[in-house]
């Protein structure tokens, strides 16, 4: 069964750096979402992108991060200048249909020191 | 804003038997869809089972079923004849019907633990 592929699965990262977290969406899905999970903490959406546009983002999702669909099948969430509390698993997902059920990564744990 | 709540965060039961995890969520859309993801320690967030508001049938997925109460805003998760795999993180979650975006709003989790 096809799936969703995050790379790293762990990043670790100075602040003030930036990281780029890869995803590669199943390939015929059209939706890609972005979402954080704090440790202890609920999973959070921060950003949805379809037609290579953003069509929804959360209050997280400022301007330290953006999203990238470079080559028809990888999908990047970079953050400019990270913080401590950007320490999180991060979850790639992706979907065929608008109403269809998303479709998860593994995740990248990513820990800022 | 749509908000989605799983009150117990951890349950246990014994393999084989029955267990009920709930959910209550708020919204005040009319079209939706709520699921169950179950994430593994191997991290995966799988989906389990998804339920369409305007289907008044409770969904069933081999030992999973739900029963969906529309007006009670209840979406709870029973896993019958529990398997040690069955242990896992469980997050219900909610998608509203839209032309875009779409994204998932998701509870806090129940932690199931099936002991031997």
């Amino acid at each position: 069964e096809p799936e969703v592929t995050q790379t790293p699965s762990h990043q670790v990262t100075q602040m003030g750096q930036e990281v780029i977290l890869r995803c590669v969406p199943i390939s015929n899905h059209l939706y890609f979402y972005w979402y954080r999970q704090i440790l202890g903490q609920k999973v959070e959406f921060l950003v949805s992108f379809y037609n290579n546009e953003i069509s929804e983002k959360s209050e997280i999702f400022d301007d330290q991060f953006s999203v990238e669909r470079p080559d028809g099948s990888n999908f990047t969430l970079k953050i400019r200048s990270t913080k401590l509390e950007d320490s999180a698993m991060y979850f790639c997902a992706s979907k065929w249909g608008l109403n269809q059920p998303q479709h998860f990564g593994d995740g990248t744990r990513l820990s800022i020191l | 804003a749509q908000t989605v709540t799983q009150s117990q965060p951890e349950m246990s039961v014994q393999e084989a038997e029955t267990v009920t995890l709930s959910c209550t969520y708020d919204t005040s859309e009319s079209n939706y869809y709520l699921f169950w993801y179950k994430q593994p320690p191997s991290r995966q967030m799988i989906l389990v089972i998804r339920q369409e508001a305007y289907k008044q049938q409770n969904a069933t997925e081999n030992r999973f079923s739900v029963n969906f109460q529309k007006a009670a805003k209840s979406f709870s998760l029973k896993i019958s004849d529990s398997q040690l795999g069955d242990t896992a993180m469980y997050f219900c979650a909610f998608m509203k019907q839209e032309t875009s975006g779409s994204r998932l709003t998701f509870g806090e989790g129940t932690q199931l633990t099936v002991n031997p």
